[in-house]
């Protein structure tokens, strides 16, 4: 079974500036995926970036980009230039291909203070 | 515009009573979920549907049950068996292209 731990409940950043979120997973599998999703107050869940295990290359999605680490199953999100609208929770998400599962960490609060 | 709705969106329910939350996806996607959301846990998988008229348990299927009869359909029953209903739902359909999940706006149950 995959475990994926997010180790911050909550965390808060000035307008502006730079904030990692972490994220580790516990897996047996080669073949998965990996995500991060925002769920703002309105509790939609929207997907802000995904990266293939098999791509040695981190993901970026304009602010936000990775930073996967596969030898050590880590998988950071970096938001730059934090703008009052990224206040939201914060899932990380495991998606094993032969599992057919997502998995969610318990999330991570982040705000965003003006 | 493709997507998933769910209803209703609030739902209320007394003890004892079974419930059925509504999950539609105009996505053309074969694989779908269900979510229970609770404060400090994250999302956790009740049950999910690879193909229609097939399905398999989540990690907290008790007092749970589904239906697949057609593709763009997944209903959830919520039955007096689940000691605590009382969450937030959210449904969720895949893009195998891509392996991303989409989700529908969610249930919010209330036991009364």
């Amino acid at each position: 079974a995959q475990t994926v731990t997010q180790s911050q409940p909550e965390m808060s950043v000035q307008e502006a500036e730079t904030v990692t979120l972490s994220c580790t997973y516990d897996t047996s599998e080669n073949n998965y995926y990996l995500f991060w999703y925002k769920q703002p107050p309105s509790r939609q869940m929207i997907l802000v970036i995904r990266q293939e295990a098999y791509k040695q290359q981190n993901a970026t999605e304009n602010r936000f980009s990775v930073n996967f680490q596969k030898a050590a199953k880590s998988f950071s999100l970096k938001i730059s230039d934090s703008q009052l609208g990224d206040t939201a929770m914060y899932f990380c998400a495991f998606f094993g291909a032969g599992s057919y599962q997502l998995t969610f960490g318990k999330g991570t609060k982040l705000s965003v203070i003006p | 515009d493709g997507g998933i709705t769910q209803s209703p969106k609030y739902l209320f329910r007394k003890e004892g009573q079974n419930v059925t939350l509504s999950c539609e996806q105009n996505l053309n996607h074969d694989a779908m979920y269900w979510y229970r959301q609770d404060p400090g846990q994250g999302l956790r998988l009740i049950y999910y549907s690879q193909i229609v008229n097939d399905f398999q348990k989540g990690d907290i299927a008790e007092g749970y049950s589904v239906s697949r009869e057609k593709k763009e359909s997944f209903p959830l029953t919520v039955t007096s068996a689940q000691k605590n209903p009382t969450a937030f739902y959210l449904c969720a359909s895949i893009d195998r292209m891509y392996n991303e999940q989409f989700f529908g706006p969610g249930t919010r149950l209330t036991v009364l």
